[in-house]
């Protein structure tokens, strides 16, 4: 069936440093890849999105990736701030059956003041 | 965005029991979705809320022990049904807005004695 691989599971980086998340994806046809950022006790929330007919995207300091022939996304953030310690999941679309999301494991990111 | 508010927030909940969880949206949007989320998991998919149509539910999940409403474009509920402490969880509902981009509700906190 569908999957989507998430590495790594966590990753601590200095304050100011870049963090890189990576997903794998199998279905060929997915087409929307969101990520989401996870405070602890909180809601995921939308931080940034790439639909298949773009290569990459940016807002800020976040930035995505995507490269379709290898099935691969990319989450980049840069000059990392404390507030950037989180839970980060990635996802894609399925769209054959039912349209859904399928979500990666999740990235535990710590930024270390 | 979405504005979404669900209720209740938490629950403490004898076995044996079933709890209603409810979804409201601000605005209507043509797909609802409800995931389970562990301490320290990903987002798992129950179902599908379909409105006017029976729920489309995910492997390993079924109507009977989560049986889910859709009245209209901007509602939806969940019951987790003759609870045990395994189902202890947070239950997230989901909705898809016309722009194609998913937004979370805040989740219900649910502990089974």
């Amino acid at each position: 069936g569908e999957n989507v691989e998430q590495h790594p599971s966590t990753l601590s980086v200095q304050e100011g440093d870049s963090a890189v998340i990576k997903c794998t994806y199998s279905d060929s046809a997915s087409n929307y890849f969101p990520w989401y950022k996870q405070e602890l006790g909180k809601r995921p929330q939308l931080i940034i999105d790439i639909r298949s007919n773009v290569g990459e995207k940016k807002d800020q300091r976040i930035a995505v990736t995507l490269n379709k022939t290898a099935k691969h996304f990319s989450l980049h953030i840069t000059e990392t701030q404390p507030e950037d310690s989180a839970v980060y999941f990635c996802a894609a679309s399925v769209t054959s059956g039912t349209y859904k999301y399928i979500f990666g494991t999740g990235t535990r990111l710590k930024v270390l003041a | 965005s979405a504005v979404i508010s669900q209720k209740p927030s938490r629950d403490i909940c004898q076995r044996g029991t079933s709890l209603t969880i409810q979804c409201q949206v601000d605005s209507q949007v043509t797909m609802m979705f409800w995931y389970r989320q562990q301490p320290g998991q990903s987002l798992t998919l129950i179902a599908t809320a379909n409105q006017g149509s029976e729920a489309t539910y995910e492997s390993g999940f079924v109507i009977d022990k989560f049986p889910i409403s859709r009245p209209n474009l901007t509602f939806s509920t969940l019951t987790v049904s003759n609870m045990s402490p395994e189902d202890s969880s947070i239950y997230l509902c989901s909705v898809e807005t016309p722009q194609e981009t998913q937004y979370f509700g805040p989740g219900t906190r649910l502990l089974v004695l």
